[in-house]
């Protein structure tokens, strides 16, 4: 039973354009939402995240989007640079819970 | 600030052998959590801990132990390796007062069961 998705096990941009990144849940218990990147051999390390109040929230070219209704979150990259290239988790907290539940991933890659 | 530093990097087990991964936070965070991550998938929990003392199981508790003896140091216990526990292994930590429920990762540890 998987509660978070991220549908594309891959995406592939060029560099200076916008990367968007997918994730659906089903539980509408999360209250939080988060997304990490992670580079090969090393732990995941916190992106941005966005409350379950909030449609939207921005950090330099990070951008997360939360459509509630229909249980989907996705992740703008603007413009994307080859150092963006990795794999993404997306991540939800169920209420209260301290806990965090993870997607498979996005392996991102940014030609240049 | 060490962060949340995890030893060993890397070890090849036996069946049946068995062994304890390393986790130690210098962040002062009352929560720690251990994941197992497979290749193509996503993160699992297998345990994780509020506090001194306390400690509950995560979606794959099954194969593992823990222990909270101090705030800083989350030890893993591998009892009677199985290769289905070959994997990369992260210990993460967060401190739960602040708001954004972001959980701070170490490097992980490869495990390799043959």
């Amino acid at each position: 039973d998987q509660q978070v998705k991220q549908n594309s096990p891959s995406l592939s941009v060029q560099e200076g354009r916008i990367s968007i990144l997918n994730c659906d849940y089903t539980n509408s218990m999360f209250d939080y939402f988060l997304w990490y990147k992670k580079y090969p051999a090393e732990g995941p390390t916190f992106l941005i995240s966005i409350s379950s109040i909030k449609d939207k929230n921005e950090d330099g070219r990070f951008t997360v989007f939360l459509n509630k209704s229909a249980k989907h979150l996705s992740l703008h990259i603007v413009p994307s640079q080859p150092g963006d290239s990795a794999v993404y988790f997306c991540a939800a907290s169920p209420s209260n819970t301290g806990k965090l539940i993870f997607g498979q991933g996005t392996t991102l890659q940014v030609k240049p | 600030n060490a962060g949340v530093t995890q030893t060993p990097k890397f070890r090849i087990l036996k069946i049946g052998q068995s062994m304890t991964l390393q986790c130690t936070q210098d962040m002062n965070h009352n929560y720690m959590y251990w994941y197992r991550q497979d290749p193509g998938m996503g993160l699992k929990l297998i345990y994780y801990s509020v506090g001194a003392g306390i400690t509950d199981k995560g979606e794959v508790p099954n194969g593992y132990n823990v222990s909270r003896s101090t705030t800083e140091d989350f030890p893993l216990r591998l009892e009677l390796a199985a290769p289905s526990q070959t994997s990369v292994y992260f210990c993460a930590s967060t401190n739960p007062l602040k708001f954004s429920y972001e959980q701070y990762f170490g490097p992980g540890t490869r495990l390799t069961v043959t």
